[in-house]
């Protein structure tokens, strides 16, 4: 199985434009999850899902926005791209909040310029 | 606040024993996680606690002891390929994981 795949792989992207990482998961999982990933800091989570029609924030929610339509898919988008947000971004599933392991997908590396 | 201390970096020599250590303040504990991240990778999970002790899983263990809010990873006859960065997180009273910066372990020949 694929797993988690995130799309597009990396993107540079000019100041005040919007974008859309994509995430998409094939294991059923109940949760989904968007973290960022900068130099010396730990994953910061921006929001999660913890089942289809759900959301929620994170540590980091300003500037970002989710939706969870289905079970597989849990795009992330940036309604208008600041430099600071310039970040690797990992998508994540488990099969419940509750129980087990966060499984990553490969990853979207986000330049703002 | 919520903290995970690991060390930045630790260099160990093929073949050998390295001890990773981490401490953690969380509101709530509900298990600690080991997860390794090769550059330029995604993390991939190695090891959980949620009871004191040591759990094994072939050359990587891991110690958790909840009292002292501390765990360690522990890895035995080093591989090169062991060269990544591992991370800590905690989960916490309302189930989202917290994570710690990462150390970076570098394996000398």
């Amino acid at each position: 199985t694929a797993g988690i795949t995130q799309a597009p792989t990396s993107q540079i992207l000019a100041a005040g434009r919007s974008m859309t990482l994509r995430c998409t998961q094939d294991m059923r999982h109940n949760a989904m999850y968007w973290y960022r990933q900068d130099l010396g800091l730990g994953l910061r989570l921006i929001h999660y899902s913890n089942t289809a029609g759900t959301t929620g924030k994170g540590e980091v929610p300003d500037g970002y926005s989710v939706s969870r339509a289905n079970t597989d898919d849990f795009p992330l988008t940036l309604a208008s791209a600041v430099p600071s947000q310039t970040s690797v971004y990992f998508c994540a599933s488990s099969d419940s909040t509750e129980a087990d392991t966060q499984y990553f997908g490969p990853g979207t590396r986000l330049t703002v310029l | 606040g919520q903290n995970i201390d690991q060390p930045t970096e630790m260099t160990a020599t093929e073949g050998a024993i390295v001890q990773i250590n981490c401490t953690y303040q969380t509101s709530g504990f509900n298990g600690l996680f080991w997860y390794q991240q090769h550059a330029g990778e995604a993390p991939t999970f190695l090891s959980y606690n949620v009871l004191d002790g040591l759990e094994e899983k072939g050359r990587f263990s891991s110690f958790l002891s909840r009292s002292k809010g501390y765990s360690y990873l522990l890895l035995k006859e080093l591989q090169m390929k062991d060269s990544a960065s591992y991370l800590c997180a905690v989960r916490d009273s309302n189930y989202q994981l917290i994570w710690g910066a990462g150390t970076k372990l570098i394996i000398k020949p």
